[in-house]
Order: C-alpha cells, then structure tokens, then sequence
C-alpha cells in the first residue's frame, strides 16, 4: 500500500524553465509534506516543506503548493538549473498531539533532468 | 554546525554475520530515525528513537534492531545477514518535538551483504 506516490519516474526540462513535480497521497492524517533532493550514493538534502495548514511555500526558486481536497502537492523549481538535476522525493508525516515524529513516509522519487 | 553523520560510510559483510551502524543527530535534535534505500522498495522507514526510546517502528524483520544513548547518538544493528539487506541506510536527525520538523540526513551507510 503505496501512501505517498510520484507517478512520474523522470522529467526533462530545458534550462531556464519550470520545472514541476507532482505528488499525490492516499493517507488523510498526513498534515506535513516535505520535498528532498538527493544524489546517487549520498543522503537525501531537504529542500522545502508545507504544512497542510497552508497550500503554497516559497523559498526562492522553489515553491510548493498544497491542494488537500485532492490530496496532491507539487514541487515547482523556477528558473531550472542544470546542478537541479537530481532525483527528487516527496514525504509526508503524520503529528500526533501537536509532535511531528520522525516518521516519513516517501515517494518512489522522479529523476529531474535539465539540459543546458 | 556540524551535520548528521554516520559511520562508516562502506561495509561489506558476508550472510549470516551482523553488522552495527552508527549515526551521531545533529546537535539539539533528540529524534533519530533509519531508513533503508534500495533500488526496488525505495526509502522505507525502519525505527525511530527519541530520548532513548522506540517511538515509531517500519515493517521490517525483528533482526533489524536500534537503540539510542543519552547524548542522542543511534546505532542500528542487523543480525543474521542476508543478501537483501544491501542498501544504503539512512539516518535522520530531527528535533523531534514540535510541529513542523524538518528531518535532516546523514551521508548514508552503503552495505554490501556477500
């Protein structure tokens, strides 16, 4: 039972353009949704997250957007970069009592591509 | 300050054996938890401690097994090595209370099981 799904395995964008990665999830306690970036061999660099409080974030070129009725976030990177390139993943976790525990649940993650 | 680090970084093993993991939490940060990373099942979360205790445990065998010190720093063991168990493994630090903790990654532990 897969609650945290990137249905896109990879995606490939020009430089200097908008790149966007999707998320969906199935599990309705989620109330906290990370992006992470990571490259072969090395752990996973957090890159931005949103509490389902809110439905945007932004930090710098990076914006997440949050739509809880569908239960789907995007990641948007703008402008792309060729160093982006890298394997993004989406993760969601649960609080409980006002504590997020340190438990992520994560997407099979999307390989991003920028060409120069 | 220093990041999440995690020793040793290669390890190669021979089925049947164990093996023990080390990852030392970002100063401050009093929740720790280990991932396993492989190609087919992606990041799945194995246990998470926070002050010395098991707070949150993934589907995995009894033979993966944790434990935690008083100065935050976690160690993972898996016993009875099997070929499955090559991964890299993950470890987290977060601080573990509070709403809205990002959880932040070591360099990973790559483990080759012979």
């Amino acid at each position: 039972d897969q609650q945290v799904k990137q249905n896109s395995p990879s995606l490939s964008v020009q430089e200097g353009r908008i790149s966007i990665l999707n998320c969906d999830y199935t599990n309705s306690m989620f109330d906290y949704f990370l992006w992470y970036k990571k490259y072969p061999a090395e752990g996973p660099t957090f890159l931005i997250s949103i509490s389902s409080i809110k439905d945007k974030n932004e930090d710098g070129r990076f914006t997440v957007f949050l739509n809880k009725s569908a239960k789907h976030l995007s990641l948007h990177i703008v402008p792309s970069q060729p160093g982006d390139s890298a394997v993004y993943f989406c993760a969601a976790s649960a609080s409980a009592g006002g504590t997020s525990y340190g438990k992520l649940t994560f997407g099979q993650g999307t390989i991003l591509t920028v060409h120069p | 300050k220093a990041g999440v680090t995690q020793t040793p970084r290669y390890l190669i093993k021979t089925r049947g054996q164990q093996v023990t993991l080390s990852c030392s939490p970002i100063s401050g940060h009093r929740s720790v938890s280990w991932y396993q990373q492989t190609p087919g099942q992606g990041l799945q979360f194995l246990f998470e401690y926070f002050s010395e205790t098991q707070r949150n445990k993934g589907n995995f065998p009894g033979r993966f097994s944790g434990r935690q010190f008083s100065n935050s720093r976690s160690e993972m063991n898996v016993s009875t090595l099997e070929l499955g168990d090559s991964a890299l493994y993950l470890c987290a630090s977060s601080l573990g209370w509070g709403f809205n903790t990002e959880a932040f990654f070591g360099q990973g532990t790559r483990l080759t099981v012979v």
